[in-house]
């Protein structure tokens, strides 16, 4: 069984701060989904990333994948209240599997 | 953009009721994965389908049953309801085969149904 281990958990920083979280495992995965979801509602797509190295930005937020494929990190630059929210990482195997498995969430709070 | 539909949203049921779930794809997605999240826990995947045939079965329970319709729709039907079901299940769709094109894996979730177990 694939298990991403997703940290830290819970982060509280003041607005205008960076922050990174991440997301590792001892297992390669054929990409990486990272998810933003809100209280009750459906995880919502950020970013794939499938290429070992590739980084990808998105506004103030910049995404790596480990040369490896084993790791990823979610980069948020001067955050804001707005980025609030439950930020989850998702790591398909690709290997003839087909569920995602999914870290255990970093629930982020801004500060204003 | 069109997203993946979920009905009901919300659905309460008592002990032993049976529930059906219903799943609407992303137009052209082919491959529908069916999650649960349980209260302050991450998502946990129950089945999957690719063509209407079964692609990967999960944490789902055998009181638990799926499939997928030849409109790519899919329907989860859970029997025997139990108060551990209650939680959000969520579905999900994918264009193509995961892992046979590179970055096609890529799953749109839906906004999920509450499920509430009395």
């Amino acid at each position: 069984t694939q298990l991403l281990e997703q940290s830290p958990q819970f982060l509280s920083i003041q607005e205008g701060e960076n922050l990174t979280v991440y997301c590792n495992s001892s297992s390669v995965f054929s990409s990486l989904q990272w998810y933003r979801q809100e209280p009750g509602e459906g995880p919502v797509l950020l970013v794939t990333v499938v290429t070992g190295g590739e980084v990808k930005k998105l506004k103030r937020l910049t995404f790596q994948f480990g040369d490896a494929r084993k790791d990823s990190s979610l980069h948020i630059t001067a955050a804001q209240p707005g980025d609030t929210g439950l930020y989850l990482c998702a790591g398909s195997s690709g290997a003839g599997s087909y569920q995602l498995t999914f870290g255990k969430g970093t629930k982020l709070s801004v500060i204003p | 953009a069109a997203g993946v539909i979920q009905s009901p949203r919300h659905l309460i049921k008592e002990k032993r009721e049976t529930a059906t779930l219903k799943c609407y794809p992303i137009p052209r997605h082919d491959t529908v994965y069916w999650y649960q999240q349980g209260p302050g826990q991450d998502p946990q995947f129950l089945i999957s389908f690719y063509e209407k045939m079964q692609s990967d079965k999960g944490s789902i329970p055998d009181r638990f049953s799926a499939q997928q319709f030849s409109d790519y729709h899919s329907e989860l039907n859970m029997s025997s309801l139990e108060l551990g079901d209650s939680a959000l299940y969520f579905c999900a769709s994918s264009l193509g085969l995961a892992g046979a094109v590179v970055g096609t894996d890529t799953q749109y979730f839906g906004p999920g149904t509450r499920l509430t177990v009395l």
